[in-house]
């Protein structure tokens, strides 16, 4: 049963578009809403993350909106750059846990 | 600090054959995690730590022991190992702060077994 489940697989964007990354969950005592980074022969980095008291949060171009009532998230990146390009992984976990659940990920390719 | 190092980079095997990957950290935190990674399959958690002396199975254990002897160091090892093993592996490490566990990960291990 898959907890987390992301989309689209795969996403190429031109420079300086906004690039969409969305995720559903279905666990409601999930309470912590993490993406993580990763670029080829790399491994997978914080780059944002949201609690569900707030609707939206945003660091830089990089902006997480939070749809409690329908159990989605979604990562917005503004201005896309060539350097973003990387996979994305959305994630969640119960904060009492200790451990996180993963998406499949989104492979981001950003056209120079 | 060097964060989270992982040993071997790359390694191939013949099925059948034993091995076991490091992990290290340097940043004392208590809980630690092996994942593997697959094409379209995400990151799937074998086998974690919530310290030393203590582990506990994840999503997909089957075929993997782990270790967790020195606070700082988490083996995970394969017995007997089959194709079906040939992966990416990351460790992982995590603290808590501000009530939630952010996870620190190292640059992978790429296992083929043949």
């Amino acid at each position: 049963q898959q907890q987390v489940k992301q989309s689209p697989q795969s996403l190429i964007v031109q420079k300086g578009g906004i690039s969409i990354i969305n995720c559903a969950y279905e666990n409601t005592a999930f309470d912590y809403f993490p993406w993580y980074q990763q670029f080829p022969g790399k491994g997978p980095a914080l780059l944002i993350a949201i609690r569900p008291d707030v609707s939206e949060k945003k660091e830089g171009r990089f902006t997480i909106s939070f749809n409690k009532s329908a159990k989605q998230f979604s990562l917005h990146i503004m201005d896309s750059q060539p350097g973003d390009s990387a996979t994305y992984f959305c994630a969640a976990s119960d904060g009492g846990d200790d451990k996180i659940i993963f998406g499949k990920g989104t492979r981001l390719h950003i056209l120079p | 600090n060097a964060g989270v190092t992982q040993t071997p980079k790359f390694r191939v095997l013949k099925t059948g054959q034993s091995m076991t990957l490091l992990c290290a950290q340097d940043m004392n935190h208590e809980y630690m995690y092996w994942y593997r990674q697959d094409p379209g399959m995400g990151l799937r958690l074998i086998h974690y730590s919530v310290g030393e002396g203590t582990t506990a199975k994840g999503e997909v254990p089957d075929g993997y022991n782990v270790s967790r002897l020195k606070k700082q160091n988490f083996l995970l090892g394969l017995e007997s190992a089959a194709p079906s093993q040939t992966s990416v592996y990351f460790c992982a490490s995590s603290y808590l702060r501000q009530g939630l566990y952010e996870q620190f990960f190292g640059p992978g291990t790429r296992l083929t077994v043949l």
